[in-house]
């Protein structure tokens, strides 16, 4: 069965580091989707992209973070100076218009 | 005001008890989503309805458009089913998923 794969499953970072996630979509999907959920709380949505731009994106997803599609298979959320708060599980989702989402395994961060 | 909500926040069940699982919404919807979620973090579609209900092994979702509210039911449960279940709702079918809090659940032998 298909699979949405990311990478790291986990990182840890120095406050004020780049850090890239990465995430391989299913490949005859469209839609992409970044979700984070910070340690004991729900799921909350950052951006979502399509075709090739962000469609939408939460009061979260500031200008410390940024997407891209660079090959047409990956999907990379970038955080460019991370701060102790963006500690949390990053979820990585694909979609078919209309179809299921899928969910990633989650990268696993930790700011220090 | 959070859009989704669930009820319980936390259930304990003996092993082979019927579990219920609700969940309310208050915004007008394409669809909405059942999700588990296990202690390791990794999320898993359950299932994404639109109307009526849907079965899977022991596992049974319903939903109500009219009153906004779906359930989530688990027969026969097990220790293994001990996760964070998830509803979640989208508002059309291209769009993010909204999440609810969760129901953790646990299932004692």
């Amino acid at each position: 069965e298909p699979e949405v794969t990311q990478t790291p499953s986990h990182q840890v970072t120095q406050m004020g580091q780049e850090v890239i996630l990465r995430c391989v979509p299913i490949s005859n999907h469209l839609y992409f989707y970044w979700y984070r959920q910070i340690l004991g709380q729900k799921v909350e949505f950052l951006v979502s992209f399509y075709n090739n731009e962000i469609s939408e994106k939460s009061e979260i997803f500031d200008d410390q973070f940024s997407v891209e599609r660079p090959d047409g298979s990956n999907f990379t959320l970038k955080i460019r100076s991370t701060k102790l708060e963006d500690s949390a599980m990053y979820f990585c989702a694909s979609r078919t218009t209309g179809g299921d989402q899928y969910f990633g395994p989650g990268t696993r961060l930790l700011v220090l | 005001k959070n859009e989704v909500e669930q009820s319980p926040q936390n259930l304990t069940a003996q092993e082979g008890e019927f579990i219920t699982i609700n969940c309310s919404y208050s915004v007008g919807i394409s669809a909405l989503h059942w999700l588990q979620q296990h202690p390791g973090g990794g999320i898993v579609s359950l299932f994404m309805l639109s109307s009526g209900k849907k079965k899977h092994g022991r596992l049974i979702a319903t939903i109500n458009i009219q009153e906004k509210h779906s359930s989530l039911h688990i027969t026969a449960s097990h220790p293994r089913d001990s996760a964070v279940y998830i509803c979640a709702v989208e508002k059309t079918s291209y769009d993010k998923v909204i999440f609810g809090p969760g129901t953790s659940l646990s299932v004692i032998p």
